[in-house]
């Protein structure tokens, strides 16, 4: 297993500010994931982080909104650029282990107004 | 586009009570269906990964069956206890790399 933490465990923002999430892992793992839950819906994959490297977005998903940094092996941060009420979600990080199981930190609660 | 389905969206069962719900998904390029369940303000939580047809997996009142080639599984809980009220998320894998396609959940209440 792995142990995950997230700060900031909830926020609420005003439209057109930015918030950075950061997580935390107890262990060097090689792709750290970002997911977001919308109300209502399934989770959803935003990008994959590898150290080293840029980032890897899915559909929909775009640099210049999710800004994402993986300094190091254990680390990693999202950023939600220029919000919007409807980025109100919780957002996940993740790392994978055995038989691609998936460990995920508490999530941040993101409220936007 | 791949869905990967889960019913009821929502459940209330009595505490003591049994229950079951389903994940449905393609079953075309199986690779591996996941189960998780998420309590409020926890992480989601790995319950089973099954990989072949008929797995059956079971872990304390908690169980899950695979019907990989009609692409259905089946998560069960038996005397339902206050600690099972979570949202329980299946995921498929399609293939080996790390993409899960997610469903969005069953969320159990269990009343006392």
């Amino acid at each position: 297993s792995a142990v995950i933490s997230q700060k900031p465990s909830r926020d609420i923002c005003q439209r057109g500010t930015s918030l950075t999430i950061q997580c935390q892992v107890d262990s060097q793992v090689t792709m750290m994931f970002w997911y977001r839950q919308q109300p209502g819906q399934s989770l959803t994959l935003i990008a994959t982080a590898n150290q080293g490297s840029e980032a890897t977005y899915e559909s929909g998903f775009v640099i210049d909104k999710f800004p994402i940094s993986r300094p190091n092996l254990t680390f990693s941060t999202l950023t939600v650029s220029n919000m919007s009420p409807e980025d109100s979600s919780i957002y996940l990080c993740s790392v994978n282990r055995a038989q691609e199981t998936q460990y995920f930190g508490p999530g941040t609660r993101l409220l936007v107004l | 586009i791949l869905n990967v389905e889960q019913s009821p969206q929502s459940l209330h069962v009595q505490e003591g009570d049994s229950t079951n719900f389903t994940c449905s998904f393609p079953s075309s390029n199986f690779y591996a269906l996941h189960w998780y369940r998420w309590e409020t303000a926890k992480s989601p939580e790995a319950l089973f990964v099954m990989t072949l047809n008929g797995d059956e997996k079971k872990k304390g009142r908690i169980s899950a069956t695979l019907n990989t080639k009609e692409g259905y599984s089946y998560l069960y809980i038996k005397g339902s206890q206050p600690e099972d009220s979570a949202t329980y998320l299946c995921a498929l894998n399609m293939d080996s790399n790390y993409q899960l396609i997610w469903g969005a959940g069953t969320k159990l209440i269990i009343k006392p």
